[in-house]
């Protein structure tokens, strides 16, 4: 069974510039998690996209957006990047039915630096 | 989300049994709970979850005290595979699927 895909693996930017990051989920997975890593902050939750609507919402800035389609892929994108936006963006999957139980699985991620 | 609390890092010899521990005095009732362990340049990576009783699967066994305040992640034979970060995280089972709420974890070393 395939897993969580992320692409790109690595990204490099500019200040100022926008970027969209991709994100499949295993094969019948509905609900799609977006989290960001850095090293001084750790893993923090962006949103959270079930049936092509943000069901959970972090607190990042209204610059963080994403979005999923009908086939569950999700998409998030930032507009105007700062330096401050230099991590690591994780997309994790889950079935996504109630209940707070179920494991959320993960991607290795894609690598956005800011120059 | 109830907090917990994890030891920054730990060491085993390769082989030897790990515990990892998690302290969540604040927990409720119907919080379960969940670990998962990042290994270096990879995403997090499930582990195992519970609720009040023990639980055994085929990567670890996690051990929960009586009283729900602590619990224990319990590697049977540690390998340098092991080598990891390990975050104990509570969720709430009335709440939907909520997001995962990541501490800094214990910072496992494995030892040849």
């Amino acid at each position: 069974k395939a897993g969580v895909t992320q692409t790109p693996r690595y990204l490099i930017k500019t200040r100022g510039q926008q970027v969209t990051l991709s994100c499949s989920p295993i094969s019948g997975h509905r609900s799609v998690s977006w989290y960001q890593q850095t090293p001084g902050q750790g893993l923090q939750f962006l949103f959270e996209y079930f049936s092509e609507t943000q069901r959970n919402k972090g607190n990042f800035p209204g610059r963080f957006s994403g979005r999923q389609f009908s086939n569950s892929r999700s998409e998030m994108n930032v507009s105007t990047l700062e330096l401050g936006d230099s991590a690591l963006y994780l997309c994790a999957s889950s079935p996504g039915s109630w209940g707070s139980n179920q494991p959320q699985h993960f991607g290795d991620g894609t690598r956005l630096s800011i120059l | 989300d109830a907090k917990t609390t994890q030891p920054n890092s730990m060491e085993s010899n390769e082989e030897e049994p790990v515990h990892l521990p998690c302290n969540h005095s604040t927990i409720s009732g119907t919080d379960y709970i969940h670990w998962y362990r990042q290994l270096p340049s990879q995403g997090p990576e499930y582990v195992i979850h519970g609720l009040t009783s023990n639980v055994n699967n085929r990567m670890a066994s996690l051990a929960i005290a009586e009283d729900r305040k602590s619990s224990t992640l319990i590697l049977h034979r540690a390998t340098l595979r092991d080598a990891a970060v390990y975050y104990c995280i509570l969720r709430d089972g009335n709440s939907g699927n909520t997001p995962l709420v990541f501490g800094k974890g214990t910072r496992l070393s494995v030892i040849a």
